[in-house]
């Protein structure tokens, strides 16, 4: 099956500054990569996905880059804000052809911290 | 937030009873999924149905159970097999019209054994 890894496990960032989380899948059929934001005892909100047929992709301060050769991709934060703080999660999704197709599979989480 | 419930918030349990949590969408959805997340750890896929009447097993499935007897509607149970009950349990439902990939989750429910 799929397996995501994700680093850094936490992040400190002086607010202004950029954070950038990264992550690798193994199975080469993943074909969505979606992004969650979890606010401390909250619910995960998707903030940001990409598909494989694209290698970028940007809202406003949020960015992600997607390298399908070396199977991994990251999550780019610019000017980062003290309410940008939360526990970030990747995921990648299993293609059609595999055996649990359309489940997500998610990182460990990475814990941002934006200090004033 | 509206759209997906989950209840109760908290609850909490003695060791050797079975507990079942509520997970309730209006938002239409055919996909329904049950995930655990503990500290320093992602979300692991319990359970998932893709449609009504049919679920499959996830990456952690033992010690729990569920039903999807309608398409809003699909409880958990956590059995007495469960050696770890304690978790934050995360319900998530998806559209299955084409190009709907994401995953909306509710707001969890935080199961104690005591």
């Amino acid at each position: 099956g799929e397996n995501v890894e994700q680093h850094p496990s936490t992040l400190s960032v002086q607010e202004g500054d950029s954070a950038v989380i990264k992550c690798t899948y193994s199975d080469s059929a993943s074909n969505y990569f979606p992004w969650y934001k979890q606010e401390l005892g909250k619910r995960p909100q998707l903030i940001i996905d990409i598909r494989s047929n694209v290698g970028e992709k940007k809202d406003q301060r949020i960015a992600v880059t997607l390298n399908k050769t070396a199977k991994h991709f990251s999550l780019h934060i610019t000017e980062t804000q003290p309410e940008d703080s939360a526990v970030y999660f990747c995921a990648a999704r299993a293609g059609i052809s595999s055996g649990s197709a359309r489940q997500l599979t998610f990182g460990s989480g990475t814990q941002l911290t934006v200090l004033p | 937030d509206g759209g997906i419930t989950q209840s109760p918030k908290y609850l909490f349990r003695k060791e050797g009873q079975n507990v079942t949590l509520s997970c309730e969408q209006n938002l239409n959805h055919d996909a329904m999924y049950w995930y655990r997340q503990d500290p320093g750890q992602g979300l692991r896929l319990i359970y998932y149905s893709q449609i009504v009447n049919d679920f499959q097993k996830g990456d952690i499935a033992e010690g729990y159970s569920v039903s999807r007897e309608k398409k809003e509607s699909f409880p958990l149970t956590v059995t007495s097999a469960q050696k770890n009950p304690t978790a934050f349990y995360l319900c998530a439902s998806r559209s299955g019209l084409a190009g709907k990939n994401e995953q909306f989750f509710g707001p969890g429910t935080r199961l104690t054994v005591l």
